[in-house]
């Protein structure tokens, strides 16, 4: 059963703690990618990656972090320098960034509350 | 800014009606896709159409793109109450691969 997955669902912290949120495919993609989605708003794009070892910053990239490791996962961190974590974030993957015409495909998101 | 910004922000509509959404852009694109999102969920691509097309169907969705306007149409016909949901456009840079900016979406809702 391919597909992206996202957990947990919904996650609470307390303000200035580091949080990390999941992200595996098992699409065998090759790019993966975090956005943000503010209630009522379009998704921005926080960083990306292209290749296992390798990750791009998006358009909002201060105040988080990733890793590539490994091809199927693409973990976010939130951290405490992130002024307004509190948002819902969506992982997704598509089959080659630096082709054209590819679909993403996404995950379930992550609502993140902190307070 | 967001490169592509849907109109109207959100639309009502009744059962078999048919449901059209307009997406805007700024900049040269090799492509234009269609998601949609239901509530608190993850979204779903729906349709893509490239720069070199100027319509594309896909059951009851049909989609233009007029590049000379920068913009496109996202039109559902003979809607259903399980097409609620908001619709996202997503535009690529152009040679700048697969990296894609969205909308900020329309929010359809149709009444059973």
């Amino acid at each position: 059963d391919g597909g992206i997955t996202q957990s947990p669902k919904y996650l609470f912290r307390k303000e200035g703690q580091n949080v990390t949120l999941s992200c595996e495919q098992n699409l065998n993609h090759d790019a993966m990618y975090w956005y943000r989605q503010d209630p009522g708003q379009g998704l921005r794009l926080i960083y990306y990656s292209q290749i296992v070892n390798d990750f791009q910053k998006g358009d909002i990239a201060e105040g988080y972090s990733v890793s590539r490791e490994k091809k199927e996962s693409f973990p976010l961190t939130v951290t405490s320098a992130q002024k307004n974590p509190t948002a819902f974030y969506l992982c997704a993957s598509s089959t080659q960034a630096l082709a054209e015409h590819y679909e993403q495909y996404f995950g379930p998101g992550t609502r993140l509350t902190v307070t | 800014s967001q490169q592509g910004e849907e109109d109207p922000q959100a639309l009502s509509i009744q059962e078999g009606e048919n449901a059209t959404m307009n997406c805007s852009y700024k900049t040269s694109i090799n492509n234009l896709q269609w998601y949609r999102q239901n509530s608190g969920r993850g979204l779903v691509h729906l349709i893509l159409i490239r720069s070199n097309e100027r319509e594309k169907h896909s059951g009851r969705l049909r989609v233009t793109l007029d590049t000379s306007k920068k913009s496109s149409s996202l039109l559902i016909t003979a809607s259903r109450a399980a097409d609620t949901a908001s619709y996202f456009c997503a535009t690529d840079k152009y040679n700048a691969g697969n990296m894609l900016t969205f909308g900020g979406g329309t929010r359809l809702m149709v009444k059973p």
